[in-house]
């Protein structure tokens, strides 16, 4: 099993409606995060959460919010998706320390139509 | 503002050829570098890092990247490319000040190695 497993892997969705992205891990990792990649915007942070009590904004928090349900449970949602949402979505874990980098999931891609 | 940049969209390069894909940052203070690779439909791998100690790392795949510290650049090498290379890869930098270290991403550099 994956280390980082995100749900659903492929998503079409219509604009207006609620969709939640879901993410857990097996790597122990108190800190997780949302990210989005764009074509040529790189992967930009949308929340972080550093254990379960702590949720943080990213640079684009807008339009989602997230949910940490337990240590290795982080979920995003899109409360009324528009299609500028449409994206790759990230969910990636870290240790405390911070030197060891990120562990991605492989993504779930979001279409708005 | 924080940044890392990635001055090159694409990188093409015949196989066997050395590679360099360059990344440069502006963060203040010592701050962690690292790159990723991401293959189609998948999610980002990681490459190497640059914590402390000697300027060049090694990392996965035969890949090294040299880190220096007044041009703040971390550019990623490879003395012979092969076809199965080709990807998107990413710098990344973790800021060591402000409390919570996040990654900043740079906006991507595809790599296109030739036969």
């Amino acid at each position: 099993d994956a280390d980082v497993t995100q749900t659903p892997r492929n998503r079409i969705t219509k604009t207006g409606k609620r969709i939640m992205l879901e993410c857990s891990q097996t790597k122990g990792h108190d800190r997780m995060y949302w990210y989005r990649q764009d074509p040529g915007l790189g992967l930009r942070l949308i929340y972080y959460s550093f254990d379960v009590k702590d949720i943080n904004k990213g640079e684009i928090s807008d339009g989602y919010s997230v949910s940490r349900q337990a240590q290795a449970k982080f979920s995003l949602s899109l409360e009324s998706a528009i299609p500028n949402q449409t994206a790759l979505y990230f969910c990636a874990t870290s240790g405390t320390s911070g030197t060891g980098g990120n562990t991605f999931g492989s993504g779930t891609r979001l279409t708005v139509v | 503002a924080q940044s890392v940049a990635q001055p090159e969209d694409q990188v093409n390069v015949a196989e066997g050829n050395p590679l360099t894909v360059k990344c440069t940052y502006s963060v203040s203070g010592n701050p962690y570098l690292f790159w990723y690779v991401q293959y189609p439909n998948r999610g980002l791998q990681f490459l190497l890092k640059y914590i402390t100690g000697d300027n060049l790392v090694k990392g996965s795949y035969g890949f090294e990247a040299e880190f220096n510290k007044s041009q703040t650049s971390f550019h990623l090498k490879k003395p012979s490319a092969l076809v199965s290379d080709s990807a998107l890869y990413f710098c990344a930098v973790r800021p060591l000040a402000g409390g919570y270290n996040k990654l900043i991403f740079g906006a991507g550099t595809r790599l296109a190695v030739h036969p």
